[in-house]
């Protein structure tokens, strides 16, 4: 079955205590995404990657990383979690690269608190 | 940066009526996708379309690139239906990131 998969898909951390959460893909896609979500702030975009070794930031990348070492998995780090990173993120891939010219496969959310 | 707007931001509807949500954006773009997140909070994409229309089953998408405007239609509709439509496109033309509207809460009442 072709999917996203993220984990954990519920997290409740303390500040400054460093995580990740892994994304992966089953669908051979070159471009894959990270987005987090916030009431009245909609989705909003973090980083995103075209393929192995490809990254870039989106709208709101401080205080994240990223890694594409692999083609299936896209993992976001929080190298010192902060409570405004508390939100629900949703991990995306597409076979187009740019994604806005193809069909966009999202995870099935993690959401993330921060004490 | 491409502004997004949707309207209506809600909507409460009849189980069996035609629903219409708009979307208009600011840039010039290649293509639009229109996606559904229920309650749960799971998103799915509904459509990426970047000319014309397109239809899959009672969900139907239209866009007009000179006018920078799109519509999501739902023909026949039930209270599965109920979710938040969101429209994205790229925030010019082409970049390889996405804007987001803010979403059409929609409500069917059976």
């Amino acid at each position: 079955e072709a999917q996203v998969t993220q984990n954990p898909r519920y997290l409740i951390t303390v500040t400054g205590k460093k995580l990740t959460v892994t994304c992966s893909q089953n669908m051979n896609h070159e471009y894959m995404s990270w987005y987090r979500q916030d009431p009245g702030l909609g989705l909003r975009q973090i980083y995103y990657s075209m393929n192995v070794e490809v990254t870039d930031k989106g709208d709101v990348p401080e205080g994240y990383k990223v890694s594409r070492k692999e083609k299936r998995n896209f993992p976001l780090i929080l190298e010192s979690p902060s409570p405004n990173q508390t939100s629900l993120y949703f991990c995306a891939s597409s076979l187009e690269t740019g994604g806005h010219t193809g069909e966009l496969f999202f995870g099935e959310g993690s959401r993330l608190t921060v004490l | 940066k491409n502004e997004v707007e949707q309207s209506p931001q809600n909507l409460t509807a009849q189980e069996g009526e035609f629903i219409t949500i708009n979307c208009s954006y600011s840039v010039g773009i290649s293509a639009l996708h229109w996606l559904q997140q229920h309650p749960g909070g799971g998103i799915v994409s509904l459509f990426m379309l970047s000319s014309g229309k397109k239809k899959h089953g009672r969900l139907i998408a239209t866009i007009n690139i000179q006018e920078k405007h799109s519509s999501l239609h739902i023909t026949a509709s039930h209270p599965r239906d109920s979710a938040v439509y969101i429209c994205a496109v790229p925030p010019r033309r082409g970049a390889q990131k996405l804007v987001f509207g803010q979403g059409t809460r929609l409500t069917i009442n059976p």
